[in-house]
């Protein structure tokens, strides 16, 4: 079935470095992609959104990249702090009804 | 804006008793609302999606009569698990939309079943 993954289960990375979240979708059909935080026994937070039709987009120290030709989407952290260790999805909508496909996530350790 | 709540955030009950999560739009109509059920360490699974004012539609696998879903304004729906047992204890969460069908999330409800 349709199915949307992540490279990378874990990631640590040292307070102030770039931080790079990977994720692979197999839906040739989605066209909004969107980026969910989640912290230890939160519900899921908003961060960064990008459309089919775009291929980059730039919120407050995050950008995702969207690579229609092979199916990736990455979300990248400038300067990561140790408020942004939390897992993150990766989620798509195929458009036909609004229902998000959520991936596996990937937990982000910000070392301090 | 745009704020989801969950009541309540936490509960513990017996095996084979039924209890209800309450998911509420705070600040906008949602003409739409999602429940998810998330295991620990897992991703979000989409348990249905409900319409105000008609029944939910349920994803493969899901037990309609298990999982009874009411959505009957259009800022409060809710999800009472039928019967439950330690397998349905997992961390609950509802996800509200409106005209924008931008999903919106609530904190989530951590239910514990003994």
């Amino acid at each position: 079935g349709e199915s949307v993954g992540l490279h990378l289960p874990t990631l640590s990375v040292q307070e102030g470095d770039n931080s790079i979240i990977n994720c692979a979708y197999s839906n040739s059909a989605s066209d909004y992609f969107i980026w969910y935080k989640q912290e230890s026994g939160k519900g899921p937070q908003f961060i960064i959104d990008i459309r089919s039709n775009m291929d980059k987009r730039q919120g407050q120290r995050v950008t995702v990249l969207l690579n229609k030709t092979v199916k990736h989407l990455s979300l990248q952290i400038a300067a990561t702090q140790p408020g942004d260790s939390a897992v993150y999805f990766c989620a798509e909508d195929g458009g036909s009804n609004y229902k998000l496909t959520f991936g596996k996530g990937t937990l982000l350790t910000v070392n301090p | 804006g745009a704020v989801v709540s969950q009541h309540p955030s936490w509960v513990i009950c017996k095996s084979g008793t039924s209890v209800k999560i309450e998911c509420r739009s705070l600040d906008f109509q949602a003409t739409t609302m999602f429940w998810y059920r998330q295991f620990p360490k897992q991703s979000l699974m989409l348990m249905a999606t409900s319409n105000e004012g008609s029944k939910a539609t349920y994803e493969q696998g899901v037990e309609k009569d298990k999982f009874l879903i009411n959505h009957a304004s259009l800022t409060l729906s809710t999800l009472t698990v039928t019967s439950a047992h330690p397998e349905d204890s997992s961390f609950y969460i509802c996800s509200a939309s409106g005209i924008v069908n931008e999903q919106y999330f609530g904190p989530g409800t951590r239910l514990t079943v003994t």
